[in-house]
């Protein structure tokens, strides 16, 4: 497609369930990047993806947060036993070449923990 | 570590009324300076990148401009469809320069 994809839009989930939100990027961009956005506040970057190596998952909250990229396109981000905490906007972005070119976000998906 | 402040954190309008938004930044060197544009329920929307100390760019009735601490969005003669929650990040030189540090936005309410 034109813009970067993701699925599911709106997630509700039960305290403790498990869940994997999916990314599909720009056709051809390199670098893929994943955000959380709290309710007024702007995103917060999450972890980085340069083809299907990830560089940088410094931005993860916990240990129960998990992302992968296995063939340098589609990503998932996974959240294991989900805490109130987790309710967000996760935001994927995705970049061509050049350090300074722009970031193009998806839409998001809204998780809700209940 | 990088810091984005962004004010005011609301901002409502009259159509026709012109007004400016800050972005103050704090950063070790700068890579960029990006302007992005988010509207309920939707991810951020690219508008500009500024690099460097007196740049400007102008897309309609928006224009960025730069200076070594902090950028301005100013609004024209907004209109009812400029309303949206403006965000401002930066990327710094080094090693983790691919990532954006974003302030929390300011909200624009244009009343036509």
């Amino acid at each position: 497609g034109a813009g970067v994809s993701q699925s599911p839009r709106y997630k509700v989930a039960k305290r403790g369930q498990d869940v994997a939100l999916r990314c599909d990027p720009i056709s051809g961009h390199v670098s893929l990047f994943w955000y959380q956005q709290a309710l007024g506040q702007g995103p917060e970057f999450l972890t980085y993806f340069q083809n299907e190596a990830q560089l940088d998952k410094s931005g993860l909250p916990s240990d129960r947060f998990f992302a992968e990229r296995p063939e340098g396109s589609v990503s998932t981000l996974k959240i294991q036993r989900t805490q109130q905490e987790d309710s967000a906007v996760y935001l994927c972005a995705s970049r061509g070449t050049g350090l300074s070119t722009e970031a193009f976000f998806g839409q998001g998906t809204r998780l809700t923990v209940v | 570590e990088d810091q984005v402040t962004q004010s005011p954190e609301a901002l409502r309008l009259q159509e026709g009324e012109s007004s400016s938004l800050n972005c103050s930044y704090t950063v070790s060197g700068l890579r960029g300076l990006f302007w992005y544009r988010q509207d309920p329920g939707k991810g951020p929307e690219f508008l500009f990148t500024l690099y460097s100390a007196g740049e400007e760019k102008e897309k309609e009735r928006l224009k960025a401009t730069l200076t070594k601490k902090e950028s301005f969005l100013h609004i024209t003669a907004p209109k009812p469809e400029d309303s949206a929650t403006y965000l401002c990040a930066v990327q710094a030189l080094g090693s983790n320069d691919y990532k954006l540090s974003f302030g929390a936005g300011t909200t624009v309410t244009v009343r036509a």
